[in-house]
């Protein structure tokens, strides 16, 4: 059955240092997703993507976290400036279209460490 | 009031017990609600997808959703030891708002 990867599955960085996380999407699918959980708490939506642009994006998407689609089958996420705070599981999501009936599917994430 | 609450856990039952999980949401424009299950170091996986007020059965899983009292639950039959997880409600309103608000998740043990 067709799967959303991410790599790399841990990352360490150090805090204010540049971090890009990467996804590859199922293949036919057209939206993308990135959320977030921080230990304990519940996954939190980050942004959305569609058509080389974000179609949403929460409060917590501030101007250190960007989003790109490099190519035909990358997504990434960018945090610029890393803060502790940052500490977190990152889960790139995908669906098939945006409307309601199609459910998103998860990757298993990438746990990111904020020395 | 938060969004979505989940009921706590954890939650340990003997294998073949029926599980019953549940969440209550506040906000009316859900429309689409969804039951994750995630294992230790995955991600969420898809178990139930539903629309609107009604039942789905799957195997031995059943989703309820109940729109008038906004609430939503999850019945595990027959449980067994593999079904041990977290299990995260989920849900999202029509059309193009398509970011799904979590639950917290409550950890589910079942014991052989």
């Amino acid at each position: 059955e067709p799967e959303v990867t991410q790599t790399p599955s841990h990352q360490v960085t150090q805090m204010g240092q540049e971090v890009i996380l990467r996804c590859v999407p199922i293949s036919n699918h057209l939206y993308f997703y990135w959320y977030r959980q921080i230990l304990g708490q519940k996954v939190e939506f980050l942004v959305s993507f569609y058509n080389n642009e974000i179609s949403e994006k929460s409060e917590i998407f501030d101007d250190q976290f960007s989003v790109e689609r490099p190519d035909g089958s990358n997504f990434t996420l960018k945090i610029r400036s890393t803060k502790l705070e940052d500490s977190a599981m990152y889960f790139c999501a995908s669906s098939r279209q945006g409307m309601s009936n199609q459910p998103q599917h998860f990757g298993d994430g990438t746990r990111l460490s904020i020395l | 009031q938060k969004e979505v609450e989940q009921d706590p856990g954890p939650l340990s039952v003997p294998e073949g017990a029926i599980v019953s999980l549940n969440c209550t949401y506040s906000n009316s424009a859900f429309q689409y609600f969804m039951w994750y299950r995630q294992y230790s170091r995955k991600g969420p996986e898809l178990l139930m997808y539903t629309y609107s007020s009604g039942n789905k059965e799957d195997g031995r899983f059943t989703a309820q959703v109940d729109k008038s009292s906004k609430y939503i639950s999850l019945f595990i039959r027959d449980s067994q030891p593999s079904d041990s997880a977290t299990y995260l409600c989920a849900m999202r309103g029509s059309g193009a708002n398509s970011k799904l608000t979590f639950g917290k998740g409550i950890t589910l043990s079942v014991r052989p």
